[in-house]
């Protein structure tokens, strides 16, 4: 299986920041990325897919980077609604597999 | 907008059945890919499997041996079955539209393994 990593765990910033969490895949997985956002109590939401595609209705300020095996979702201007947890996803294997998740939290 | 609303009993005693059911609007589940994921407590997510519209299916081969996925056309949903669950079978499980990248997803149902 391909092992996916994130870090940090829980990121802690304020309203403004720009922040950024890695996903490191244990292999190269090309561009075959996804990054999602999920809320306390709602349905992951999709944001990025193929490592840097913004999925339509996403904020301009959210972006992806990185292929083979090192990935960034960056935030450029953090807002209150960002709070939440993200994941990354790689479809790469058919055994897609995710990271465990950043915390994003008031500073 | 697609919207889809997972459905099925809480609890389950160990070497019983899991059954959940994904009800899908603003869709059909005849066209496209329908994903189950689960979120397993302090182990993150996995993926278990999904059907696509000609009824074929592909599963976790962790899983493989123990779930089952079919869809009913007429009634738009589609389902989860998983066999004798023990209690790391405890998750929430979640149903979503798609199959390399998942489109949407349901909010999640919890569902606990114990007697």
């Amino acid at each position: 299986d391909i092992q996916m990593t994130q870090s940090p765990s829980t990121l802690s910033a304020s309203v403004g920041d720009r922040v950024t969490i890695t996903c490191r895949a244990s292999q190269s997985i090309s561009s075959w990325l996804a990054w999602y956002q999920q809320k306390p109590g709602k349905a992951p939401k999709l944001l990025i897919y193929k490592a840097s595609i913004l999925e339509s209705g996403v904020p301009s300020r959210f972006s992806g980077s990185g292929s083979g095996t090192e990935f960034t979702l960056t935030i450029s201007s953090l807002q209150p609604d960002d709070f939440a947890t993200y994941y990354c996803q790689q479809y790469n294997s058919y055994l897609y597999t995710f990271g465990q998740g950043t915390t994003l939290e008031v500073k | 907008q697609v919207q889809l609303q997972e459905s099925g009993p809480g609890l389950v005693k160990p070497s019983e059945t899991l059954s959940l059911t994904c009800a899908v609007s603003g869709d059909s589940v005849s066209s496209y890919y329908w994903t189950w994921i689960r979120h397993l407590p302090g182990r993150g997510l996995q993926w278990i499997g999904y059907i696509d519209s000609s009824g074929s299916t592909n599963y976790n081969p962790s899983l493989q041996n123990r779930v089952t996925i079919s869809v009913d056309t007429s009634k738009n949903q589609f389902s989860l079955k998983l066999t004798s669950v023990t209690a790391a079978d405890t998750a929430v499980y979640y149903c979503a539209k798609g199959q390399l990248v998942l489109e949407n997803w349901g909010q999640g149902t919890l569902v606990t393994v114990s007697s």
